[in-house]
């Protein structure tokens, strides 16, 4: 089976753009995370989200922004970058909003410039 | 305060040793607890969860005491391969709005 995949893996933007981050969850798997990581740091928790319901928004300005899917993939977009958006943005998937714990994405890295 | 607080690292141990990490939480009705384990530059993956009975999978026992919003992770017996950066993890209620939030984590470094 495969697990989470995140796409692009790698990407620059310059500030002022936009930018979509795309994740497939593992099969049968109907909660998806979102969260961004910046070097030294713990992730930090921007959304999830629940048979296509967002269920919990962490704080992160109205910049950024998710859907999920009818197949249980989802998008994060993140409008009018900043520098400070540089970072590791990890996608993770569960059976039941992470009861269980979560599997993780390889992530991708945004570099805006 | 924040949300979720781990001791600092680095932690420098050497092969065999015994080592305990340490997590704290603020909010009370928090539900589920789990350590997660990060290699440099990869993703976190989990290494277990926590439970007020506590458990144990081989040389790792995780523990949770929820009148002390405490959380603990202890390896025995380290491996070279236990060197990483280990998270501590909290999910808070859906009732005011469902949010996993991550510890800043511990580093650990095992030594030959």
């Amino acid at each position: 089976d495969a697990g989470v995949t995140q796409s692009p893996t790698h990407l620059i933007k310059t500030r002022g753009q936009q930018v979509t981050l795309r994740c497939s969850p593992i099969s049968g798997h109907k909660s998806v995370s979102w969260y961004q990581q910046v070097l030294g740091q713990g992730p930090q928790f921007i959304f999830q989200y629940y048979e296509k319901e967002e269920r919990g928004r962490g704080n992160f300005p109205d910049r950024f922004s998710a859907r999920q899917f009818p197949n249980y993939s989802s998008e994060l977009n993140v409008n009018a970058l900043l520098l400070g958006d540089s970072a590791l943005y990890l996608c993770a998937s569960s059976l039941a909003e992470g009861v269980h714990g979560y599997t993780f994405g390889s992530g991708t890295r945004l570099t805006v410039v | 305060r924040k949300e979720v607080e781990q001791d600092p690292g680095p932690f420098n141990v050497p092969e065999g040793a015994t080592v305990a990490f340490n997590c704290t939480y603020s909010n009370s009705a928090s539900q589920s607890f789990f350590w997660y384990r990060q290699d440099c530059r990869k993703e976190p993956k989990l290494l277990m969860s926590v439970y007020s009975s506590g458990n144990e999978d081989g040389r790792f026992t995780a523990q949770l005491n929820r009148a002390s919003q405490y959380i603990s992770l202890l390896i025995r017996d380290s491996k070279l391969s236990d060197s990483a950066t280990y998270l501590c993890v909290v999910n808070a209620p859906p009732a005011g709005g469902f949010k996993t939030i991550f510890g800043a984590g511990t580093r650990l470094f095992v030594k030959a």
